[in-house]
């Protein structure tokens, strides 16, 4: 009854590699994100798509390449791992995403992918 | 552009009240989220502020002033369980939410 699941949970990788991230949710929302939070606890957005339409994408190097395969699942795929790409992923939906704001684009977040690249 | 500034860390006592303050400047301001994560944890929505003026969810309160591009996190009553990192988040239009850089509270008995 997980709301927002990711996996896998830990990756471990070799520099150069490519790597995906999965993500799916059951709660029924439009909206999905990619978040990157860094050693720091920084946490920044990287993607959004809203029904599998990419809405936000915040000057991410082009190795990162998100998917949607439908509004319940945005996947991350990452080509040529850098050591900087080690960080926790975090995937996100929220039911709405109106230009307004509101309680309706309240943002469930998802267990964190901790990704490390040697 | 935009920046949000929170202090760092915290320490109080079971019990005691803490006060989280978020100063932000951005370009495009729909509201202000409080988000709590505890380590190895998915941070966690807990209130939000679109208009000026306080919200109360139990023993946490949100205040918000968009003239003062300020707004605070009142934690009440507090318990060990509350021991996290909080952060602000400015939404600045379709969902983008921008985060400070969390602000650590320890509670200590």
């Amino acid at each position: 009854d997980t709301a927002v699941s990711q996996t896998p949970k830990y990756l471990v990788t070799q520099m150069g590699n490519d790597k995906s991230i999965k993500c799916e949710q059951n709660l029924g929302h439009d909206t999905m994100y990619w978040y990157k939070q860094d050693s720091k606890k920084f946490l920044k957005i990287m993607f959004s798509y809203n029904n599998k339409e990419l809405i936000i994408n915040e000057t991410v190097p082009n190795r990162f390449s998100p998917k949607s395969p439908d509004k319940a699942h945005l996947n991350l795929h990452i080509n040529s791992l850098e050591l900087g790409d080690s960080a926790v992923y975090f995937c996100a939906s929220s039911q709405d995403r109106t230009l307004a704001g509101g309680l309706r684009d309240t943002q469930y977040f998802g267990p964190g992918t901790r990704l490390t690249v040697l | 552009g935009q920046s949000l500034e929170q202090p760092s860390e915290v320490t109080a006592v079971e019990g005691a009240i803490v006060q989280i303050n978020c100063t932000y400047q951005t370009s495009g301001f729909y509201g202000l989220s409080w988000y709590q994560q505890h380590d190895g944890g998915a941070p966690t929505f807990l209130s939000y502020n679109a208009l000026d003026g306080l919200e109360e969810t139990g023993r946490f309160s949100s205040f918000l002033s968009r003239s003062d591009s300020y707004g605070y996190l009142l934690l009440q009553e507090l318990q060990m369980k509350d021991s996290a990192s909080y952060f602000c988040a400015v939404n600045r239009g379709n969902n983008r939410l921008a985060f400070g850089k969390g602000n650590q509270v320890v509670v200590i008995p």
